[in-house]
């Protein structure tokens, strides 16, 4: 059982370039979202998604794309690399209990130059 | 809005003491709580979640109460040990957001535990 996993670990961009991250999670849970972390800032969430082929935005969605084809995976897409981008991706899932406990990946950390 | 506040931002102890970590939120409606251990470079480890009908939750050296009418909770760490060093995250679900699950996270403290 591996959890949250994240892929890639680590990546550099130049600005406009563009990429997708991935997420997946084998808990079979309904629910997944995207979260960035930076200093002084703490972790935003960017997107969600509260089952397959569901979307929603968070908090700062600006700049993202999300899309949850599959119920396992959770893809986070930049269309256009920005170095305000630059940040560490952290995605989680949960299930539908009563207790809404989270799990995180490891974490995808994004430089953008 | 609610907002979630953790202060000190840096906390240093000698190896055996008792600390406690503050959280504060400042709407008092919350559905829970959860407290995170994140250690450097790495992502996020649950170490105890508190449903807003509960005052505490333990797991081993830790303990983790809730007050919500002053808007607060508390992380106690008995008997602190080297391996303990890491940042500490508090997050709250709103009640509006039980279906959601959206968290709204502190900044958290980093605590380091000296030998």
């Amino acid at each position: 059982n591996a959890g949250v996993t994240q892929t890639p670990k680590f990546r550099v961009l130049k600005t406009g370039q563009s990429m997708t991250l991935l997420c997946a999670q084998d808990m079979n849970h309904e629910y997944m979202y995207w979260y960035r972390q930076d200093p002084g800032m703490g972790l935003r969430l960017i997107h969600y998604s509260v089952g397959e082929g569901t979307t929603a935005k968070g908090e700062v969605p600006d700049g993202y794309n999300v899309s949850r084809l599959k119920k396992q995976n959770f893809l986070l897409g930049l269309e256009s690399a920005a170095p305000s981008q630059t940040s560490v991706y952290f995605c989680a899932s949960r299930t539908t209990s009563r207790d809404n406990e989270q799990f995180f990946g490891p974490g995808t950390r994004l430089t953008v130059l | 809005k609610q907002e979630v506040t953790q202060i000190p931002a840096a906390l240093s102890v000698p190896e055996g003491e008792n600390l406690v970590l503050n959280c504060s939120f400042t709407d008092s409606a919350i559905y829970n709580l959860q407290w995170f251990r994140q250690d450097p470079g790495k992502g996020l480890t649950s170490l105890l979640l508190i449903q807003s009908s509960q005052r505490e939750q333990t797991s081993g050296r830790l303990n983790a109460s809730l007050d919500k009418s002053s808007g607060r909770s508390t992380l106690y760490i008995a008997a602190s040990q080297p391996g303990d060093s890491a940042t500490y995250l508090c997050a709250v679900i709103s009640p509006g957001s039980s279906n959601t699950g959206k968290l709204i996270f502190g900044q958290g403290t980093t605590l380091q535990v000296k030998p």
